[in-house]
């Protein structure tokens, strides 16, 4: 069974400061992609960043980057320079096209923010 | 351009009332899904479209909860004799499914759902 885990259910950081947030899954598939989703107090679940498992290069958007280790099946999400905006649930989630096109999530970190 | 789109934002029912709530994907977004997410836990998957066919309903999660689409766009999930268990926000997702337009899914603002 394919199975995303969040070892962390919350956590807390100062702004402006660096913050990491571990997810890990387990798969048999080859081909597959990686998703983190923020889903802040208004509840609207945004994408954050995606990964293809086929490319070596870590994605990077903005503030946010990732350390994906395939070998050892770890989607990690970095926050740099972490702002109150940040402040939100964040989901991992995984999902391998043309199998079933189901998203499985992690049962998501809850970051916090401090002024 | 728009994004997902679902009503009602908040409904309030009583138990055993039947409720319907509704779905606008983005246009052109062949694949839909329906989330059950209870007060600050996961997201607890439900039923996927892919055009008006649902291939997946595993995650219905008794026979009174069904859903519908037609016209490969708008989808109505529907609750019989809602109980309070029901309670919870319901997001709705869409996806291009694949190609240039990648896999990943883009979510509406969810349907908080009160049984009182």
């Amino acid at each position: 069974a394919q199975t995303v885990t969040q070892s962390q259910p919350e956590m807390s950081v100062q702004e402006a400061e660096t913050v990491t947030l571990s997810c890990t899954y387990d798969t048999s598939e080859s081909n597959y992609y990686l998703f983190w989703y923020k889903q802040p107090p208004s509840r609207q679940m945004i994408l954050v960043i995606r990964q293809e498992a086929y490319k070596q290069q870590n994605a990077t958007e903005n503030r946010f980057s990732v350390n994906f280790q395939k070998a050892a099946k770890s989607f990690s999400l970095k926050i740099s320079d972490s702002q109150l905006g940040d402040t939100a649930m964040y989901f991992c989630a995984f999902m391998t096209p043309n199998r079933d096109d189901k998203i499985i999530f992690g049962k998501g970190t809850r970051l916090h923010i401090l002024p | 351009g728009a994004g997902v789109s679902q009503s009602p934002s908040n409904k309030v029912t009583e138990k055993g009332k039947d409720v319907e709530l509704r779905c606008d994907p983005i246009s052109g977004h062949t694949a839909l899904y329906w989330y059950r997410q209870s007060l600050g836990q996961g997201l607890e998957f439900l039923i996927y479209f892919q055009g008006n066919s649902a291939p997946d309903k595993s995650g219905l999660p008794s026979d009174r909860f069904s859903a519908e689409r037609t016209g490969g766009s708008v989808s109505t999930l529907t609750i019989q004799r809602t109980q309070q268990e029901d309670s919870a926000v319901y997001l709705c997702a869409s996806s291009p499914r694949g190609g240039r337009q990648g896999y990943e899914q883009y979510f509406g603002p969810g349907t908080r759902l009160t049984v009182t």
